[in-house]
């Protein structure tokens, strides 16, 4: 069974301070797609980024990237230099095709970020 | 863009109360799904569909049922409202195909408040 594990519950920093959110995940596939979503206080949950999982390349995004690291299971997110427009809840998501042709989702806990001005 | 849309932002019904709640997407995705989403449990699938049609149950079903009579619009009933559905409920839509295969887009959500 796929599992996704956000363990920072909630993390405060302080605006133009860089922070990692981290995402831990477990699969039997080998063909699974990784996600990142943000959810503000709005409640819209805005679609971030999908990594194959045959893509070990790391990406950039302006102040965001993400680090996946297959050895460790891993698919972290770092926003460089912090603004409070920042401030969200995170959702790690990990996808993996179904026998009946979707892909089944499943989302972390979510991590929530409070950048403070 | 894809755009999927929720009839409410915001519901309050009573206990007993059939509810329904609709989303639409206007990308033509094949497979479309209702989570809920609670505080410290992240997002929970409900149901989902893969086609018009068809329904599959996901993680929690009980209480809640589905239909899906055309592609784009996905209905989520709740046949007699409990307290304990009281919710942040969240579509999403995808498609099996192409270069965003497998995304999940979502909706702006409906916070369902039972009483």
């Amino acid at each position: 069974a796929q599992k996704v594990t956000q363990a920072q519950t909630e993390i405060s920093v302080v605006e133009k301070e860089d922070v990692t959110l981290d995402c831990v995940y477990e699969t039997r596939d080998t063909t699974y797609y990784l996600f990142w979503y943000k959810q503000p206080p709005s409640g819209e949950l805005v679609f971030l980024i999908r990594r194959n999982s045959f893509d070990e390349q790391n990406e950039i995004s302006g102040r965001y990237s993400w680090n996946f690291q297959k050895s460790t299971s891993s698919f972290n997110f770092t926003i460089t230099a912090s603004q409070v427009v920042d401030s969200a809840v995170y959702f790690c998501a990990l996808s993996e095709l179904h026998s009946g042709g979707y892909q089944k989702v499943t989302f972390g806990t979510g991590t929530k970020l409070q950048v403070i001005p | 863009d894809v755009k999927v849309t929720q009839s409410s932002r915001y519901l309050v019904k009573r206990t007993g109360e059939k509810v329904f709640l609709e989303c639409v997407q206007d990308m033509d995705h094949e497979n479309m799904f209702w989570y809920r989403q609670d505080p410290g449990l992240g997002l929970r699938l409900i149901y989902f569909s893969y086609d018009v049609k068809m329904k599959e149950k996901g993680d929690i079903p009980e209480g809640y049922s589905v239909s899906r009579e055309k592609k784009e619009r996905f209905s989520l009933i709740l046949e007699s409202a409990s307290t304990n559905q009281t919710s942040m409920y969240l579509c999403a839509s995808s498609t099996r195909s192409g270069r965003v295969r497998g995304t999940q887009y979502f909706g702006p959500g409906t916070r369902l408040l039972v009483l």
